[in-house]
């Protein structure tokens, strides 16, 4: 695997369910990011991870938790979420949260809530 | 709060035209702007970054401007192809803020052969 891979690609999830995304990069790199990306709205920074702390929060609903257990993975945990809450989870990674270099994204988790 | 615009509406131009899109910004003045682009279903790609201090940048047939005085980016693509159909966002990075960036919701580029 090469580049930044995220699992699972598609989820279906009832509100009361608890279910993880994964985010996986093979770039060596020692940032990660969660972005939101909801139909004809720009993507919103959720989490940003550098050298495995929790750099930025952005006022996300606590009923998103992410973890970071080391540079290469990030998780975003769900649970009781809500309708308005269907979008594409993407994940990101750079070399270095606050330098001028590129953000190199995975193919995202298209989240359904019923 | 900065606010980014870029042209909601899907701009369609002919194949080999220079297709141009608009990134307009407020308030603070950014360390950098970004530009991606991204494909239906897939994340984004990274294409160029331009600092405040530029006034363009090129890479091949992408180019990038940098007007801080009218608070806007324009990205060019000459001798446009089909294959360059997709959508251009634009994300910006203030001076405190470090690499989180604030993106723009994006201009869906259709090329007519």
């Amino acid at each position: 695997e090469t580049g930044v891979t995220q699992t699972p690609r598609h989820l279906v999830m009832g509100m009361t369910n608890k279910k993880s995304l994964k985010c996986e990069q093979h770039l060596g790199h020692n940032a990660m990011y969660w972005y939101k990306q909801s139909a004809k709205k720009p993507l919103e920074l959720m989490f940003v991870y550098s050298l495995e702390e929790r750099v930025e929060n952005n006022s996300v609903p606590s009923r998103f938790s992410p973890e970071c257990p080391n540079s290469s993975h990030l998780f975003l945990h769900l649970h009781t979420l809500q309708p308005e809450d269907s979008a594409l989870y993407l994940c990101a990674s750079s070399q270095g949260q606050s330098s001028y270099n590129e953000q190199f994204f995975g193919p995202g988790t298209r989240l359904t809530v019923l | 709060s900065q606010k980014i615009e870029q042209n909601s509406e899907a701009l369609n131009i002919q194949e080999g035209k220079t297709a141009t899109l608009t990134c307009n910004y407020t308030n603070y003045s950014p360390a950098y702007l970004q530009w991606y682009r991204q494909d239906p279903g897939r994340g984004p790609v990274f294409l160029l970054l331009i600092r405040e201090n530029e006034k363009e940048k090129r890479k091949e047939r992408l180019k990038v401007t940098f007007d801080t005085t009218l608070k806007q980016s324009l990205f060019h693509i000459t001798a446009s192809q089909p294959a360059d159909s997709a959508t251009y966002l634009c994300a910006l990075a203030l001076h405190y803020a470090g690499n989180m960036l604030t993106f723009g919701g994006g201009t869906r580029l259709m090329v007519k052969p």
